[in-house]
């Protein structure tokens, strides 16, 4: 069974905090990414990375750095975080990209006050 | 622009009956099509994809068809349990190669009561 583990699993933040979420994948996976899930609206990639060092800009990139520093562990950095940041965010992995399956973490609900 | 629209946004069943969910989308090229399954506070899992042109799958009581035509999808649930309660998710791929994107559906609530 593929796993994906995320921490810290709740954090509450201030406005202008510096924030890292980290993620490890154990599935020996080459892809791996962000997603931030909001009330109403599907899951919107943040940043993605096809393998250690590399790193690929999302759809909603603004606010947010991603670093991948081995194949297992995937950071998303939020330098100075803001309200508009308050949301759900889930990583997952997949062998390859398009047609292969994801699989997801369990998530980290962050609230920047 | 949202692609990807599911209905209806929530459902209430009672365990035992059968329940129908709906994904009608706009994205193109559509390669492929994904229901996921997300419990409360949880990750999403997979349950299903759909490739071709006019597809259907089954997996336990969870069984799906797409028509690419038509741009929809349902998922049928049959015999609910009370742990199907959970979001399902319908995700549309515009590519089966890494440089497509997922679209992701905001999902449908389907709460299932004794």
């Amino acid at each position: 069974e593929a796993a994906v583990t995320q921490s810290p699993r709740n954090k509450v933040t201030v406005t202008g905090g510096n924030v890292t979420l980290s993620c490890r994948q154990t599935n020996s996976h080459n892809y791996m990414y962000w997603y931030r899930q909001d009330t109403g609206h599907g899951l919107r990639l943040i940043h993605y990375s096809y393998g250690a060092g590399n790193l690929q800009i999302g759809d909603v990139p603004d606010g947010y750095k991603a670093t991948r520093t081995t194949q297992e562990d995937f950071f998303l950095l939020l330098e100075l975080a803001s309200p508009s940041q308050t949301s759900l965010y889930f990583c997952a992995s997949s062998q390859l990209g398009g047609l292969y399956e994801q699989y997801f973490g369990p998530g980290t609900r962050l609230t920047v006050l | 622009k949202t692609q990807v629209e599911q209905s209806p946004q929530s459902l209430v069943v009672r365990q035992g009956e059968n329940c129908v969910l709906q994904c009608n989308y706009s994205v193109t090229p559509d390669n492929h099509l994904r229901w996921f399954k997300q419990d409360t506070g949880k990750g999403l899992v997979s349950l299903t994809v759909l490739v071709d042109q006019k597809d259907k799958t089954s997996n336990g009581r969870y069984s799906a068809t797409l028509d690419k035509d038509a741009k929809h999808s349902t998922l049928h649930i049959t015999a609910t349990l009370l742990d199907d309660t959970a979001t399902y998710i319908c995700v549309v791929g515009d590519r089966g190669s890494a440089l497509g994107r997922l679209h992701f559906g905001a999902g449908t609530q389907l709460i299932v009561i004794p």
